[in-house]
């Protein structure tokens, strides 16, 4: 069975220091990894996703992500946050080629301090 | 990307009530999911509503409390039957983008039973 894990519920950071969220993995084969980022109120916005190739992927709002197959993660990363980064963070995992089952992580809250 | 519009955005219900949640898409979709968000928790796919068949459950899932419509190509609804306050969560659609290998997710439907 494929299963996330988001080690951080929760993480504060102030704005203009660096972040990193961590989201570890179980799947046997080739996953297909993702982050959402969900504000208050509002549904799940994808910020970036990795099917193959190069590991370090970009996404939008200055935010990367890199895939380690040996170490089964995909930390997401942004050098500089800002004030309106502040929101749940998911990641979640799907078998090759399919989002009909899409797992997800259980999120990590985070809070931007002036 | 797809546009997917849910309604309502928000209710609030009373005890052994149903409620009926619509999801329309701005384009044909093959593939239409429905996930509860629990309160501080993460997402947890209900069912893959199927188009011109019946909606394919997940474990801890049945039809007679989440009977799932699937008329068209661009249209679904989840209805919540006989509510209690363990069914107050936030409910959100999906749909899979082209190649099925990532989902976009409505603005969800927050609801509350009292």
């Amino acid at each position: 069975a494929q299963s996330v894990t988001q080690p951080d519920i929760h993480i504060t950071v102030s704005e203009g220091a660096s972040l990193e969220l961590r989201c570890n993995y179980s799947y046997g084969a080739t996953p297909y990894l993702f982050w959402y980022v969900q504000s208050p109120g509002q549904g799940l916005q994808l910020l970036l996703k990795y099917f193959s190739g190069d590991t370090l992927v970009q996404g939008i709002k200055g935010f990367e992500a890199e895939f380690k197959r040996s170490q089964s993660s995909f930390n997401l990363r942004k050098p500089s946050v800002h004030w309106s980064d502040a929101a749940e963070y998911f990641c979640a995992l799907t078998s090759s080629g399919s989002a009909r089952q899409l797992t997800f992580g259980s999120g990590t809250q985070l809070t931007v301090l002036p | 990307s797809a546009v997917i519009s849910q309604k309502p955005s928000r209710d609030i219900c009373q005890r052994g009530t149903s409620l009926t949640i619509q999801c329309q898409v701005d384009s044909q979709v093959t593939m239409m999911f429905w996930y509860r968000q629990q309160p501080g928790q993460s997402l947890t796919l209900i069912a893959t509503a199927n188009q011109g068949s019946e909606a394919t459950y997940e474990s801890g899932f049945v039809i007679d409390k989440f009977p799932i419509s699937r008329p068209n190509l661009t249209f679904s609804t989840l209805t919540v039957s006989n509510m209690s306050p363990e069914d107050s969560s936030i409910y959100l659609c999906s749909v899979s983008g082209t190649g099925h290998t990532e989902a976009f997710f409505g603005q969800g439907t927050r609801l509350t039973v009292v």
